[in-house]
């Protein structure tokens, strides 16, 4: 099937830890996000990526790392200069880059991941 | 960043009536995105704008692009208790600036329907 896999879909981390999210897709998809979803807000772009090797800051992206060295994996890293990582994570991708009236080429989003600092 | 107000926050309604939730915003977006999320779970894309004015249905979802290009709506008709969600909108801004290439989600509507 088609998609976007997140794994995994619980993690523990402890102080001082850089731990990292995974996210694949078999869509074909150039463009992939990263979310951050923290209970009763919206969702918060951490990084985005247009194009393997290449990747752009969101709104949020202090404390947080990642790569695109193939086109269908994003990975997030969390590092520990991250001082409040506990929340829901949201791997996305989209045909490309911007999706600004284009019909059919939206955002899709992988089934999150939980974070929790212990 | 840019904001959406998403209103209302919540909603507590009985099974068989309508919804009505909108978005708005004080720039200009020239895409709408209206998503459903289920707890712990991805977003679900339920309906897509693309062009002002534009009105499109899915079953008994309607969403609007507003003319102003500032603001969107969506309702949901005769409600289901499957319905219970959390309902996100989100906008691309119009080309150029830094905000270029990302979206701009609301704080979200949370949907209750009692039997």
């Amino acid at each position: 099937d088609g998609g976007i896999t997140q794994s995994p879909k619980y993690l523990f981390r402890k102080e001082g830890q850089n731990v990292t999210l995974s996210c694949e897709q078999n869509l074909n998809h150039d463009a992939m996000y990263w979310y951050r979803q923290d209970p009763g807000q919206g969702l918060r772009l951490i990084y985005y990526s247009q194009i393997v090797n290449d990747f752009q800051k969101g709104d949020i992206a202090e404390g947080y790392s990642v790569s695109r060295e193939k086109k269908e994996s994003f990975p997030l890293t969390v590092t520990s200069a991250q001082k409040n990582p506990t929340a829901f994570y949201l791997c996305a991708s989209s045909i490309f880059a911007p999706i600004t009236g284009v019909p059919g080429n939206t955002i899709y989003f992988g089934e999150g991941s939980w974070l929790t600092v212990v | 960043g840019q904001q959406l107000n998403q209103s209302p926050q919540s909603m507590f309604i009985q099974e068989g009536e309508d919804v009505s939730m909108n978005c708005t915003s004080s720039s200009i977006f020239n895409t709408w995105l209206w998503y459903k999320q289920d707890p712990g779970e991805g977003p679900v894309l339920l309906i897509a704008l693309y062009k002002a004015g534009e009105l499109t249905s899915n079953g008994r979802l309607t969403a609007q692009f507003g003319i102003t290009r500032k603001d969107s709506f969506l309702n949901i008709s005769a409600s289901i208790p499957s319905d219970v969600g959390i309902y996100f909108c989100a906008g691309q801004l119009e080309a150029g600036g830094t905000s270029y290439g990302k979206l701009t989600f609301g704080q979200g509507t949370i949907l209750t329907v009692h039997p």
